[in-house]
């Protein structure tokens, strides 16, 4: 079983539009995150989410959003998509406070026309 | 706020030579660190960790990474590279365990046969 998955690994859309990626983890990891990997490969956080806190990069636009249904998903959703939103999308879990270990996803590439 | 910089964007190799990878943080306190290995259309994937004890830490596939404050680094070193390694290498660097991670911004390693 994949400990960490995300959905859909592509997507391709047109500017303005409203989508979201799907992570989930089977891992009983209790934060889990958002990075944006963009052309240059530079990882950037953009959120950290458990169950009592949402910690938010503050460069991140407020057109992106986290949403935990619970404990093992943590859905993003960006809203008016611009062309500088193309990138790799990671999603990743990990014991709050524990190891410091980032269990990564396999990312989604998500291309904005 | 802290930082990381991986001085080598690219780096070539032959097979069976030996591989330093560079990584320089800047954070006021003693740091947490990482390095993480991504294969090509791949998450990433934790090769080693730092938090405290023995300067030089022993990581998955033969990888090891040591701790000099004085110098403020982190490098990766393996002995003798394999094909297989060919990847993208970051160093990360976090506040304390939990939290999130600040990324350098990668060095593409390719090895020659």
């Amino acid at each position: 079983d994949t400990a960490v998955s995300q959905t859909p690994k592509y997507l391709v859309t047109q500017m303005g539009n409203d989508k979201s990626i799907k992570c989930e983890q089977n891992l009983g990891h209790d934060t889990m995150y958002w990075y944006k990997q963009d052309s240059k490969k530079f990882l950037k956080i953009m959120f950290s989410y458990n169950n009592k806190e949402l910690i938010i990069n503050e460069t991140v636009p407020n057109r992106f959003s986290p949403k935990s249904p619970d404990k093992a998903h943590l859905n993003l959703h960006i809203n008016s998509l611009e062309l500088g939103d193309s990138a790799v999308y990671f999603c990743a879990s990990s014991h709050g406070g524990g190891t410091g270990e980032l269990f990564f996803g396999e990312g989604s590439r998500l291309t904005v026309l | 706020a802290q930082s990381v910089t991986q001085p080598d964007i690219h780096i070539t190799v032959s097979e069976g030579a030996s591989l330093e990878l560079r990584c320089n943080y800047s954070y006021g306190a003693t740091p947490y660190l990482f390095w993480y290995v991504q294969s090509p259309g791949q998450g990433l994937q934790l090769l080693l960790k730092y938090f405290s004890g023995d300067t030089l830490v022993q990581g998955i596939k033969g990888f090891e990474a040591e701790f000099k404050r004085s110098q403020s680094s982190f490098n990766l070193r393996k002995p003798s590279v394999h094909w297989s390694d060919a990847a993208e290498y970051f160093c990360a660097v976090g506040a304390n365990a939990g939290n999130m991670l600040t990324f350098g911004g990668g060095t593409r390693l390719m090895v020659k046969p």
